[in-house]
């Protein structure tokens, strides 16, 4: 069983440009979570999808950001208009339906350079 | 709003050396606590997860951690590191909603 997926693991964007990172949850889990890591810092909560679904977005930037979870494929974190504020790490994590209040299974992690 | 406290940014220790990482988390309800690990290049990996019964938990790799409601402490415990347990150690509390909130971390060097 394939754990969760990101890709890419790097991404190099300018100032202004967009910056699109993708998670495929694990096999059979149907909740999605993005945290994003900024230098000397823990993970900050962003979003929590189900299928086709936003359930929690306190943790996201009003502007420039948003997430989505279609019915098929994965989920994508969408950064519009990139500014060097958003370099970090993004970490998607997935869980099943029935424990999502108990455990959460990270991926790799996407690390985003803006330049 | 639920907040998560390490005590410590970076700690060094020798091998065969005892470990204690303080964590306190601020939430007043029933709450969800865990450790993860985060190895050089590698994603998050959990390491002990309590929700109930033993407040004291053991976990992979010879750690252990204490729960004590009192003092809203989850500190993790190993009785001698070695060099591979150089890491990052994340605890996080995951008590309203579905989200974790974690602390900022413990970088972990372990001197051969």
């Amino acid at each position: 069983n394939a754990g969760v997926m990101q890709n890419p693991r790097h991404l190099v964007r300018r100032r202004g440009q967009e910056a699109r990172l993708r998670c495929s949850p694990m096999k059979g889990h149907s909740h999605v979570y993005w945290y994003r890591q900024l230098p000397e810092e823990g993970l900050k909560f962003m979003v929590y999808l189900q299928k086709e679904n936003i359930i929690d977005e306190s943790g996201m930037p009003k502007e420039r950001f948003s997430a989505e979870f279609p019915k098929e494929g994965p989920s994508i974190l969408r950064i519009q208009q990139v500014v060097r504020g958003d370099s970090a790490a993004y970490f998607c994590a997935s869980s099943p339906p029935d424990r999502s209040a108990y455990e959460q299974y990270f991926g790799p992690g996407t690390r985003l350079t803006v330049t | 709003a639920q907040s998560v406290s390490q005590h410590n940014h970076h700690v060094i220790l020798s091998e065969a050396a005892s470990l204690e990482l303080g964590c306190n988390y601020s939430y007043g309800g029933t709450v969800n606590l865990f450790w993860y690990v985060q190895y050089p290049g590698q994603h998050l990996q959990l390491l002990l997860k309590y929700f109930s019964g033993d407040p004291l938990v053991k976990g992979i790799k010879g750690f252990e951690a204490e729960f004590i409601k009192s003092k809203f402490s989850f500190n993790l415990r190993k009785p001698s590191v070695q060099w591979s347990d150089t890491a990052e150690y994340f605890c996080a509390v995951h008590g309203n909603g579905n989200k974790l909130v974690f602390g900022a971390g413990t970088i972990l060097r372990v001197k051969s």
